[in-house]
């Protein structure tokens, strides 16, 4: 696609209950970040893709954090047993081999 | 842990006047990178300087990286709101991964 997208925009949840976000990166670019942002904060570094395989996993929080990217195209973002401080917006960038980072707009997570 | 700390946190001025935000880190960078964040939308790179001393400049826009490609500074002059924005700075040293500053939030007044 022209840009990267990310659904759903926002998605509000029950504390306990698990959520998917769906990254769908650039056509072609076979890197695939993603990265989390707390309430108008710097970025806070996830998962990193290239290809469908994860060389570094080393920001996902906890082991209620897991992510797969599936034919080097789309990722999905899962979290198992929301708590209230996952609640963020969560970002999904995507790039060539050594080119910029385009980011989707995100999903606003609220754990209630 | 390499970490990158911006300043100001909160910038609150009128249109028509210059500022200054910094990012500073006590490690080196191979490559830093300048985006701005306006609300509901990912951040959109504006420049990447990946050499020590280097300025480069975007219409209003002047950037500079540090000589020991520790530190950057984004300079805005006869700032509009439209400038309005969370401006983040983002290094690497050299890997795929870029570490995110913590942000400075700037709001122009018309």
């Amino acid at each position: 696609g022209a840009g990267v997208s990310q659904s759903p925009s926002n998605k509000v949840t029950e504390k306990g209950k698990d959520v998917e976000l769906r990254c769908d990166p650039i056509s072609g670019h076979t890197a695939l970040y993603w990265y989390r942002q707390s309430l108008g904060q710097g970025l806070e570094f996830l998962i990193y893709f290239q290809g469908n395989s994860a060389p570094d996993k080393s920001g996902l929080p906890s082991d209620r954090f897991s992510a797969e990217r599936t034919g080097g195209s789309v990722s999905t973002l899962t979290i198992q047993r929301t708590q209230q401080e996952d609640s963020a917006v969560y970002l999904c960038a995507s790039s060539s081999v050594r080119g910029s980072y385009t980011f989707g707009s995100g999903t606003r997570l609220t754990v209630v | 842990t390499q970490l990158l700390e911006q300043s100001p946190q909160f910038l609150s001025i009128q249109e028509g006047e210059n500022l200054t935000v910094y990012c500073n880190s006590s490690s080196v960078f191979s490559s830093l990178q300048w985006y701005r964040q306006e609300p509901g939308e990912g951040p959109v790179l504006l420049v990447t300087v990946v050499t020590g001393g280097e300025v480069k400049k975007l219409k209003r826009l002047t950037f500079q990286f540090g000589d020991a490609r520790k530190d950057s500074s984004l300079h805005i002059t006869a700032a509009q709101p439209g400038d309005t924005g969370l401006y983040l700075c983002a290094g690497t040293s050299g890997t795929y991964k870029y570490i995110f500053g913590t942000g400075t939030r700037l709001k122009v007044l018309a």
